[in-house]
């Protein structure tokens, strides 16, 4: 079975500081992992995903992510924090079936991030 | 290109009644995902239907239901409203087979059950 494990439902940075998101995973297949994004009354939007290839995945926003592996995790970091940044994060992982397609996303509880003047 | 359509916006039942939702997907998309998103569970899904064949199910009770038109267009129902069912449910689109990486969310409807 899969599931996905986020570290803190709250986080709080002043504008400019390092964002850090933790994810860890757990999966008995080698995984699809995904990081989404989404703002208040709204839907889900894709920040990067993680499909076998580059450990390090970039998305979009100054975004990025790191695949470990042997710490079977999966945060989520940006550099500089920008007040449009305060949003719900959403950790997920996936499984692939057999014709190469995907199974459904199992989510985290999601990572509130709060970004400080 | 329109995104996800997902109506009505808001919804309040009460308890006992019956539900029904709907989502257009994006043009030319084939595949449909339902997901539900309380405070309590987080966002779990629902089923995923692919060709108006339901090609995935999760573990939801069957009060739970839903269905695709030949048009794509999909259609969730909810069966004796309980308060639990209050949530916010996110339908999500594909071009092929459910892949995650290019799969578009609607802005979900908001289900108040009373």
């Amino acid at each position: 079975a899969q599931s996905v494990t986020q570290l803190g439902s709250h986080v709080s940075v002043s504008e400019g500081a390092l964002v850090l998101l933790r994810c860890n995973y757990s999966s008995s297949v080698p995984p699809y992992l995904f990081w989404y994004v989404q703002y208040p009354n709204q839907g889900l939007q894709l920040l990067l995903k993680y499909t076998s290839a580059a450990t390090l995945v970039k998305g979009i926003n100054g975004f990025e992510a790191e695949f470990k592996k042997s710490e079977t995790s999966f945060h989520l970091t940006k550099p500089s924090a920008h007040m449009s940044d305060a949003a719900e994060y959403f950790c997920a992982v996936t499984r692939v079936l057999y014709g190469g397609s995907q199974g459904n996303l199992i989510f985290g509880k999601g990572t509130k991030l709060s970004v400080k003047p | 290109k329109a995104g996800v359509t997902q109506t009505p916006r808001y919804l309040i039942k009460t308890r006992g009644q019956q539900v029904t939702l709907s989502c257009s997907p994006i043009s030319g998309h084939r595949s449909v995902s339902w997901y539900q998103q309380t405070p309590g569970q987080g966002l779990q899904f629902l089923f995923e239907y692919f060709s108006e064949t339901q090609r995935n199910k999760g573990n939801f009770p069957g009060r739970f239901s839903g269905r695709q038109f030949s048009n794509s267009r999909s259609e969730m129902n909810v069966s004796t409203l309980e308060l639990g069912d209050s949530a916010l449910y996110l339908c999500a689109s594909s071009w092929g087979k459910v892949t995650n990486e290019k799969l578009f969310f609607g802005s979900g409807t908001q289900l108040s059950v009373l």
